[in-house]
């Protein structure tokens, strides 16, 4: 595809239940960002990956969250014992990540933990 | 924390008006980019300026960097309805290329 591709577009769930948001990047984008934004509010830096390189997991709320990315492409957005403060928007962007890029967003995944 | 806070939160203009919409950071930087939201959902990127440069221009915005005060601006001149969205202000890091958003403006231009 010609953009940045997330799935689902809208995921509801149960308080503590585990879910899994996808994003599939432009190809031949070796940087790779998720970010959350909750109503009304800014983006949330949670994981960057670029490359081969070991990804930047500082910003990750806490450990029942997690991120791969598997062959430099395709990554997954894991968040375990769901909890209702978790509900916003996530978003994935990429770049060609050579310094100096604009990223380019997919149309986010709304998450809302009931 | 934020590397990047825009100011004002909300901004209200009529059509025709010129919108200015500043950015502050705290760290040195590589380039400063701002981002339009429509609707809360993806990003879509307006403009890049450098570190070694002070004024871009990209159509009907301009935006100036002044790295000595850590901050940028972004002028909309002659705006439009459409050009009702949140503005945000992006910063990488001088360390890394890791890009981080403020908490955005919200521009609402009346008819």
């Amino acid at each position: 595809g010609a953009g940045v591709s997330q799935s689902p577009s809208n995921k509801v769930t149960e308080k503590g239940k585990d879910v899994e948001l996808r994003c599939d990047p432009i190809s031949g984008h070796t940087a790779l960002y998720w970010y959350r934004q909750s109503l009304g509010q800014g983006l949330e830096f949670l994981i960057y990956f670029q490359g081969n390189s070991a990804p930047d997991k500082s910003g990750l709320p806490s450990d029942r969250f997690s991120a791969e990315r598997t062959g430099g492409s395709v990554s997954t957005l894991t968040i375990q014992r769901t909890q209702q403060e978790d509900s916003a928007v996530y978003l994935c962007a990429s770049s060609f990540g050579t310094g100096y890029e604009k990223l380019f967003f997919g149309s986010g995944t709304q998450l809302s933990v009931l | 924390s934020q590397q990047g806070e825009e100011d004002p939160q909300a901004l209200s203009i009529q059509e025709g008006e010129n919108a200015t919409m500043n950015c502050s950071y705290k760290t040195s930087i590589n380039n400063l980019q701002w981002y339009r939201q429509n609707s809360g959902r993806g990003l879509v990127h307006l403009i890049l300026i450098r570190s070694n440069e002070r004024e871009k221009h990209s159509g009907r915005l301009r935006v100036t960097l002044d790295t000595s005060k850590k901050s940028s601006s972004l002028l909309i001149t002659a705006s439009r309805a459409a050009d009702t969205a949140s503005y945000f202000c992006a910063t990488d890091e001088r360390s890394n290329y890791k890009l981080t958003f403020g908490k955005g403006t919200l521009l609402t231009v009346n008819p």
